[in-house]
């Protein structure tokens, strides 16, 4: 069973581009998570989504970033004209269902993106 | 504000000696909470969780604690191996309404095995 899959890895774009990232969750998974991790910080939440659902997008920048999950293919997060402060790396994570809470159930993080804007 | 935090950011073992990496949280709320590891380049990965109902849980070769009196968690971590280097991150997840099961992540400890 694969596991989470990310890509690109790497990713290079410069000033005023548009990244976009791609996270296929875990076979039977519905639930992904993206998180960012600046150099030497830990993780910060962005958004959770289900099935063409945003659930809570409470960490997500107002302006510029987007991030969906279509009913076919892979999550996209999506950073239009990327500046030098979104060079970070991106991680993803899926569960079977909604994690934590009363239900515990462990997410598993993909490799990450790692995004640097010239 | 509310922050999951860690107390040292490197933590430097004799291989074969026993690690306790520790984290404070500061919200009463939490219910659950997970160890993950993370090597240079690669993800965070799974290490070990507690619910806010125990005190202890017990892995292989890992231990987590649970003190919510003063709102610490513990890792320790027996007969550390080189491989065991790598960057600890504790989380945790808030219950109550509106819980979509995001985790807040701590500032992550650094642990240096030395062969």
């Amino acid at each position: 069973n694969a596991g989470v899959m990310q890509n690109p890895r790497h990713l290079v774009r410069r000033r005023g581009q548009e990244a976009r990232l791609r996270c296929s969750p875990m076979k039977g998974h519905s639930h992904v998570y993206w998180y960012r991790q600046l150099p030497e910080e830990g993780l910060k939440f962005m958004v959770y989504l289900q099935k063409e659902n945003i659930i809570d997008e409470s960490g997500m920048p107002k302006e510029r970033f987007s991030a969906e999950f279509p009913k076919e293919g892979p999550s996209i997060l999506r950073i239009q004209q990327v500046v030098r402060g979104d060079s970070a790396a991106y991680f993803c994570a899926s569960s079977p269902t909604k994690a934590g809470g009363s239900s515990y159930n462990e997410q598993f993080f993909g490799p990450g993106t790692r995004l640097t804007v010239l | 504000g509310e922050s999951v935090g860690l107390h040292l950011p490197t933590l430097s073992v004799q291989e074969g000696d026993n690690s306790i990496i520790n984290c404070a949280y500061s919200n009463s709320a939490s219910d659950y909470f997970i160890w993950y590891k993370q090597e240079s380049g690669k993800g965070p990965q799974f290490i070990i969780d507690i619910r806010s109902n125990m005190d202890k849980r017990q892995g292989q070769r890992v231990t987590v604690l649970l003190n919510k009196t003063v709102k610490h968690l513990s890792l320790q971590i027996a007969a550390t191996q080189p491989g065991d280097s790598a960057v600890y991150f504790c989380a945790e997840n808030r219950d109550g309404s509106g819980n979509t099961g995001k985790l807040i992540f701590g500032q992550g400890t650094t642990l240096q095995v030395k062969p």
